[in-house]
């Protein structure tokens, strides 16, 4: 199982919008709702911000959404934060019934 | 409040046998969805399986051969054992609960290292 596509990093300056990309195949993320998004700060384990590709867990931010389209799922973080620098993942389900992680994307704020 | 605290030795020696123990607290072992993810230094992250039902598994295929994750309710704990390690495993090992569509609680994670 690959891991997932991701783009390597993307960037904005505070109150902008970003959004991550995480392309998989229609064994992986096209074929089943279970893609989440995770952030993680340097050091640190991660965090679970949108589970099921939309929906966010208690006490995230809502500037936080997902969704999907295809064999494409992707994260949108508006509003953009200098504490929102940090390595994002996606993750989802297979066709297998295992999981597979995207290849991550660092975010940085101009 | 569910939290889990990862334990093991740091250093393993090649061709080895990596043990694991994820202890938690907060909630029941023998319930949900329990994981085993691991991060090399400097790397993105990479799934090793899951435990449910109170002992049922499944495995990411590159590391099946390998890999056994078990249970022990009595101490509420649940186990990786990851066999013939090379210095390509050397990684920080986090175990974590799938909750709310996703992996919601992690442990602190513990750096392995494998070397001679």
């Amino acid at each position: 199982q690959s891991a997932l596509t991701q783009p390597a990093s993307v960037s904005g300056s505070p109150g902008q919008s970003v959004t991550i990309s995480c392309t998989g195949t229609s064994s992986d993320v096209g074929g089943y709702n279970s893609v989440s998004w995770y952030q993680q700060h340097p050091g640190k384990a991660p965090k679970l911000i949108i589970g099921d590709v939309g929906n966010r867990p208690s006490g995230v931010s809502n500037r936080f959404s997902g969704s999907k389209s295809g064999n494409t799922a992707s994260l949108t973080i508006s509003g953009l934060q200098a504490e929102d620098e940090a390595e994002y993942y996606c993750w989802s389900s297979t066709s297998s019934h295992t999981y597979v992680f995207g290849t991550g994307t660092k975010v940085t704020v101009l | 409040q569910v939290q889990l605290q990862e334990s093991g030795p740091g250093l393993v020696k090649p061709s080895e046998t990596l043990t694991l123990t994820c202890s938690v607290s907060g909630d029941s072992i023998s319930r949900n969805y329990w994981s085993w993810i691991r991060q090399p230094p400097g790397a993105g992250l990479e799934w090793i399986g899951f435990m449910y039902d109170g002992g049922t598994t499944t495995y990411n295929v590159a590391l099946n051969s390998r890999v056994t994750i078990s249970v022990d309710t009595s101490r509420n704990q649940f186990s990786l054992n990851l066999r013939s390690v090379t210095a390509a495993d050397t990684a920080v090992y986090y175990c974590a609960r799938y909750l709310s569509g996703g992996l919601a609680y992690w442990g602190q994670g513990t750096l392995v290292t494998v070397s001679s």
